[in-house]
């Protein structure tokens, strides 16, 4: 079975400041780790996405992510928040046929200027 | 045009009302599923097909039923709705490339 899960439901940044959103995840497998970004009233958009191949992936709008086996994380982060990267984040986990797909109960990010 | 469409995008009902969410998409992809999410749980998976024969049961698929009519469209139907079936869907399709494209919701409300 997989599973990931989100810690923090709300997380509140600084405009400039870090911003790290964090995810754990469980899988029996090797797995395949995924985080989207949804905007109000808008579906899901994928960020980025890690299926085996370098640890440290980059995504758009220069967000990345870092797969650690030894922590069972993948942990979502980005330098500098800009006013625009306010939205609720999911990270997601599936198998490596790609049938299914789990998915956190996302992160709402506040960016405060 | 929008690669993934759904309709309508909102929706009040009654109780025992039967009803039918559409997902229509352009991007050619064999892979469809239908998500709802609930404030707080996430995204969970209903039902998803990876072709017009393939249909397969997701985590919640109890009180839903799908239809796959061609490959570009896959339809959610509530038999007799129920107000815990109150919800944002979403439709999203995929190319086996593990990248999911999401349709922008239908908010589904029953009374």
């Amino acid at each position: 079975a997989q599973s990931v899960t989100q810690l923090g439901s709300h997380v509140s940044v600084s405009e400039g400041a870090l911003v790290l959103l964090r995810c754990n995840y469980s899988s029996s497998v090797p797995p395949y780790l995924f985080w989207y970004v949804q905007y109000p009233n808008q579906g899901l958009q994928l960020l980025l996405k890690y299926t085996s191949a370098a640890t440290l992936v980059k995504g758009i709008n220069g967000f990345e992510a870092e797969f650690k086996k030894s922590e069972t994380s993948f942990h979502l982060t980005k330098p500098s928040a800009h006013m625009s990267d306010a939205a609720e984040y999911f990270c997601a986990v599936s198998d490596r046929g790609g049938n299914q797909f789990y998915f956190g109960t996302g992160t709402s990010l506040t960016v405060i200027p | 045009d929008a690669d993934v469409t759904q309709t309508p995008r909102n929706r009040i009902t009654k109780t025992g009302k039967r009803i039918m969410l559409e997902c229509s998409q352009t991007k050619g992809h064999d892979r469809m599923y239908w998500y709802r999410q609930d404030p707080g749980l996430g995204l969970r998976l209903i039902y998803y097909s990876f072709d017009v024969k393939d249909i397969n049961k997701g985590e919640i698929s109890d009180g839903y039923s799908v239809s796959r009519q061609a490959q570009a469209k896959f339809s959610l139907s509530l038999e007799s709705a129920i107000p815990n079936q109150t919800a944002l869907y979403f439709c999203a399709t995929g190319d086996g490339s593990y990248e999911q494209y999401f349709g922008p919701g239908t908010r589904l409300t029953v009374t």
